[in-house]
């Protein structure tokens, strides 16, 4: 069955950077986009990207560009998303999320499994 | 960006009740629209996708309907295990977005 399987909590300080790891299995790892999304506390879904694990080609939401990269290594099927000059209000757990393609649309942003999360916390 | 909008906030309903969710979009996102479950301490879960095809796995109490603008999510008679924040989203434009949650609460 798909899994993936997200590297445990972080905590970090204003300015640092974090590396979240997403280890995949299960599936074709290189079949399936392989997107970012993030969850404040006690708020809503942000999402923030993807990756093309085949490719290794991204799309980065805007909100995020210049601090977030994703990469990903296929011998090991792990997809992996770093974010730097982090700042408190990035003190939120951040989830893998494979991304299921749509024939019509072109796209890969139905979310069909999930990691377990990643908290990261920024904190002085 | 297409904004999604959840109502109501918070569902307050006794086990063995019908609960009735909500989503509307910003802008027609034709029926590509997901719901997904949360429960507390753990990633969303896929229930519904294409507006109202079940994802694997998910009972047949859990139902969507809509297409356009105007989306359901229906639960027949809700379990225990069904209280928890539901999630809708929709996946046919770029970025993808979702509404911010309906909790749906033990009365």
């Amino acid at each position: 069955q798909v899994q993936l399987v997200q590297s445990g909590a972080e905590m970090k300080k204003p300015g640092a950077s974090v590396k979240v790891s997403c280890k995949a299995s299960g599936y074709t790892f290189t079949g399936y986009y392989m997107n970012w999304v993030r969850q404040a506390p006690g708020q809503g879904l942000e999402w923030m990207g993807w990756i093309n694990p085949d490719s290794g080609a991204t799309h980065y939401v805007q909100n995020f560009r210049g601090r977030v990269t994703m990469t990903r290594d296929t011998s090991i099927t792990t997809a992996y998303m770093e974010l730097s000059r982090l700042r408190s209000d990035d003190t939120a757990m951040y989830y893998c999320a494979r991304g299921n393609y749509d024939v019509w649309t072109g796209y890969y942003y139905l979310f069909d499994s999930w990691g377990q999360g990643t908290l990261v916390t920024v904190s002085s | 960006e297409i904004v999604l909008t959840q109502s109501p906030g918070t569902l307050s309903l006794s086990p063995g009740e019908r609960g009735t969710l909500s989503c509307r979009a910003s802008q027609s996102v034709s029926s590509y629209l997901a719901w997904y479950q949360q429960k507390p301490g753990q990633a969303p879960r896929l229930l519904i996708y294409s507006a109202s095809s079940r994802a694997t796995g998910i009972p047949d109490r859990f139902s969507g309907s809509g297409s356009g603008t105007d989306f359901t999510l229906s639960i027949s008679r809700l379990e225990p295990e069904d209280f928890a924040v539901y999630y809708c989203q929709q996946y046919g434009s770029s970025p993808p977005s979702f509404g911010g949650g309906t909790k749906v609460e033990i009365k």
